[in-house]
């Protein structure tokens, strides 16, 4: 059962412009993380926000998390073409195991 | 250099040959785990180990197998692969903290045909 869940699927901006993606989830959490992936490779993590923060940055990144609305978003200011990508989130379910659970994750496209 | 190995990276095989793809990791992480990437359905875990010995399902462990018989190593097993398992196959590890992972470190993934 997919977890969590991107919004939008797919995203088209200008250069310089800022990009929001929504991930919201369904069961209790430990921590929600964001990846990065360009075009079937390999994924490459971006920011990690535990249940008792609600924000985080790292560089042009900001991530919010909101455990009473089950909800997360990632924020790419000043986007660049290289920030084209996908992009997910991902779910350290409190369920007593570790299972990790992503999302669909959204497609981003940065135009020069 | 830190690193989660797999190979093979491209496999292409026939419906009922027996696989394996090995996943390796050099950071000592307690956890790794296996997904596998179709699209439009981003990732989903096929199993996760939290350490030798210890494996458990994730969502998607129907047709597949894994053991952990070394801390470094998490070999993915398709004992007889169908052609619904043919798909983009990722191995990660991660240390683990009090009540979860850690940050994920990902292989360069395993592109799998099954015809």
């Amino acid at each position: 059962s997919q977890q969590g869940e991107e919004d939008p699927q797919a995203l088209s901006i200008q250069e310089g412009e800022n990009a929001t993606m929504n991930c919201s989830y369904k069961t209790s959490i430990n921590n929600l993380q964001w990846y990065r992936q360009n075009s079937g490779r390999g994924l490459v993590h971006l920011i990690l926000i535990r249940s008792n923060e609600r924000e985080k940055h790292s560089g042009r990144l900001r991530v919010t998390l909101d455990t009473s609305k089950k909800s997360s978003s990632l924020l790419i200011t000043a986007s660049r073409a290289a920030d084209t990508a996908s992009y997910f989130c991902a779910t350290d379910a409190n369920t007593g195991g570790f299972k990790t659970i992503f999302g669909a994750g959204t497609r981003l496209f940065v135009k020069a | 250099e830190a690193q989660v190995t797999q190979n093979p990276r491209y496999l292409i095989t026939v419906t009922g040959k027996k696989l394996t793809v090995t996943c390796s990791q050099n950071m000592n992480h307690e956890y790794m785990s296996w997904y596998r990437q179709d699209p439009g359905l981003g990732l989903r875990q096929i199993y996760y180990s939290m350490n030798v010995e210890v494996t458990d399902k994730g969502d998607v462990p129907e047709g597949y197998k894994v053991s952990r018989k070394e801390k470094r190593n998490f070999p993915l097993i398709l004992e007889s692969p169908s052609p619904n398992q043919t798909s983009l196959y990722f191995c990660a590890s991660s240390s683990l903290l009090a009540d979860s992972t850690d940050t994920q470190y990902f292989g360069p993934g395993t592109r799998l045909t099954v015809l």
